[in-house]
C-alpha cells in the first residue's frame, strides 16, 4: 500500500486568511495526483488533476502546485471564506497502479 | 443531471444480517470503485470495476462482495456485517481508468453504515 500523507490535519484561519496545506507522496513511479474538495454531508468533488511535473493550476482563489521529483504538492487558498471549511483531499494515481491512494486529508475551517 | 447515487443515505443494521447498498451512475462510466472512510484514515478503496463483469479487489475487500452485471450499477454486499464494519462508504466512477489523463472520479453521497 502506497503511502499519501497530508499537512496539517486540521486548520482554522481566519476569513481573508491565505493559507496552504501540503500533500506528499511516492517520487516514483508518479502518473497522476488528484485534490478533491469534501464538505460536510456532500459527496467529494474534484478540483484539480494534475499529471506534470511543475504543473500549476487555478481555479477561482484556490490553486495548486506539483513537484514530482521531490514528491509533493502544495494546495492554496487565497483569502480565505467561510465557504471554503471543507475537509482537503489529495489522491495519488501511480504508473503501475488502476487506483486512487488517498491522504487522509487536512480539515479547514474558516473562521467569520 | 450527472451523478452518481447512492441508496440508503443511512443504515443502521445487526450483526450477520446480509445488507445491498446501491450505486447507480448515469454517466456511461466504464470505472466504478467502493471506498470507505474512518476518522483518521484516508478513503480505502474495496472493490474497483473496469468494466462489465470485470472486478477486482481494492485494499480491504475482506467481508465484502460487489457484481458488475450492467455498466451503470455496482452494488456492495456485505453478507455478514460485523461492527468492525461500521463506517461511511462512497461509491465513485470515472469515464474510463484512471490511468487516462485528466480523468476525475466522481462520488457518490455516501453511505453511513452502523452495524450493532
Amino acid at each position: 500500500i502506497l503511502n499519501v500523507e497530508q499537512s496539517p490535519q486540521s486548520l482554522h484561519v481566519q476569513e481573508g486568511d491565505s493559507t496552504n496545506f501540503t500533500c506528499s507522496f511516492p517520487s516514483s513511479n508518479f502518473y497522476a495526483l488528484h485534490w478533491y474538495r469534501w464538505e460536510t454531508a456532500k459527496s467529494p468533488e474534484a478540483l484539480f488533476v494534475m499529471t506534470l511535473n511543475g504543473d500549476e493550476k487555478k481555479k477561482g482563489r484556490i490553486s495548486a502546485t506539483l513537484n514530482t521529483k521531490e514528491g509533493y504538492s502544495y494546495l492554496y487558498i487565497k483569502g480565505s471564506q467561510p465557504e471554503d471549511s471543507a475537509t482537503y483531499l489529495c489522491a495519488f494515481l501511480s504508473g503501475s497502479a488502476r487506483q486512487l491512494t488517498f491522504g487522509s486529508g487536512t480539515q479547514l475551517t474558516v473562521l467569520p | 443531471e450527472a451523478q452518481v447515487t447512492q441508496n440508503p443515505r443511512y443504515l443502521i443494521t445487526v450483526t450477520g444480517k446480509k445488507l445491498t447498498v446501491t450505486c447507480s451512475q448515469n454517466m456511461n462510466h466504464e470505472y466504478m470503485s467502493w471506498y470507505r472512510q474512518d476518522p483518521g484514515l484516508g478513503l480505502r478503496q474495496i472493490y474497483y470495476s473496469m468494466n462489465v463483469e470485470v472486478t477486482d479487489k481494492g485494499d480491504v475487500p475482506e467481508g465484502y462482495k460487489v457484481s458488475r452485471k450492467e455498466k451503470r450499477n455496482f452494488p456492495l454486499i456485505l453478507e455478514s456485517p460485523s461492527p468492525n464494519q461500521t463506517s461511511l462508504y462512497f461509491c465513485a466512477s470515472s469515464p474510463r481508468s484512471l490511468t487516462g489523463r485528466d480523468t476525475e472520479a466522481f462520488f457518490g453521497q455516501g453511505t453511513r453504515l452502523t452495524v450493532v
